[in-house]
């Protein structure tokens, strides 16, 4: 259970729009639609901002969007604020009940 | 409101054993899956352990099995992590959260330091 490959850092200026890519395996990603997002503050407990490839929860802001193609999910903010920086984590069902992360991407917002 | 509290958590020698709890309270904690998730001091999120609704169901990342056992008292609204023979690599805070496919509410964590 490889975990699914994120960048390691992204970044972007206050109001621009930037992306956050995931790449599983047809296993995993490709198979489901069940990729959803996190974001952490330092110090802080993981916040759900995406779930079932692309659905937003209650709250969170619309400028946080999912979209997937074959085995990359993508997460894409707009309007970039300062409070979006944290780390970010993408997560997908790979079968059988269990679950894999991707190695983090932090975004830093200049 | 939903709130997951963890506790637990703390110092262990290597070869050891700790017992994490979980107490849930604001939903109807019979009605969902729970997991737990750790993260090793400045490294990411790894999946831990899932259980079913009714305790029936579990499972585990691979370097956990035999070791760990996942268990929940639903009396008492609680979800447990039951570590054996643990070892250095297992160090890391450890959260516990609701849902199987998506996790909607987070606790803030437990940290487990295994050195001797």
């Amino acid at each position: 259970q490889s975990a699914l490959t994120q960048p390691a850092s992204v970044s972007g200026s206050p109001g621009q729009s930037i992306t956050i890519s995931c790449t599983g395996t047809s296993s995993d990603v490709g198979n489901y639609n069940l990729v959803s997002w996190y974001q952490q503050h330092p110090g802080k407990a993981p916040k759900l901002m995406i779930y079932e490839d692309n659905k937003r929860p209650s709250g969170v802001s619309n400028r946080f969007s999912g979209s997937k193609s074959g085995n990359t999910a993508s997460l894409t903010i707009s309007g970039l604020q300062a409070e979006d920086e944290a780390d970010y984590y993408c997560c997908s069902y790979s079968g059988y009940s269990t679950f894999l992360f991707g190695g983090g991407t932090k975004l830093t917002v200049l | 409101e939903v709130q997951l509290v963890e506790s637990g958590g703390g110092l262990v020698q290597p070869g050891g054993s700790l017992r994490l709890s979980c107490a849930a309270s604001g939903f109807t904690f019979s009605n969902f899956w729970m997991r737990w998730v750790r993260q090793a001091p400045g490294k990411g999120l790894e999946w831990v352990a899932n259980i079913n609704q009714d305790g029936g169901e579990n499972y585990y990342v691979d370097p956990v099995k035999g070791r760990f056992t996942i268990s929940r008292d639903n009396a008492k609204n609680s979800l447990y992590l039951q570590m054996n023979s643990l070892r250095a690599e297992d160090t890391a805070v450890y959260y516990c959260a609701r849902g199987l496919r998506w996790s909607d509410n987070w606790g803030q964590g437990t940290l487990v330091t295994v050195s001797s």
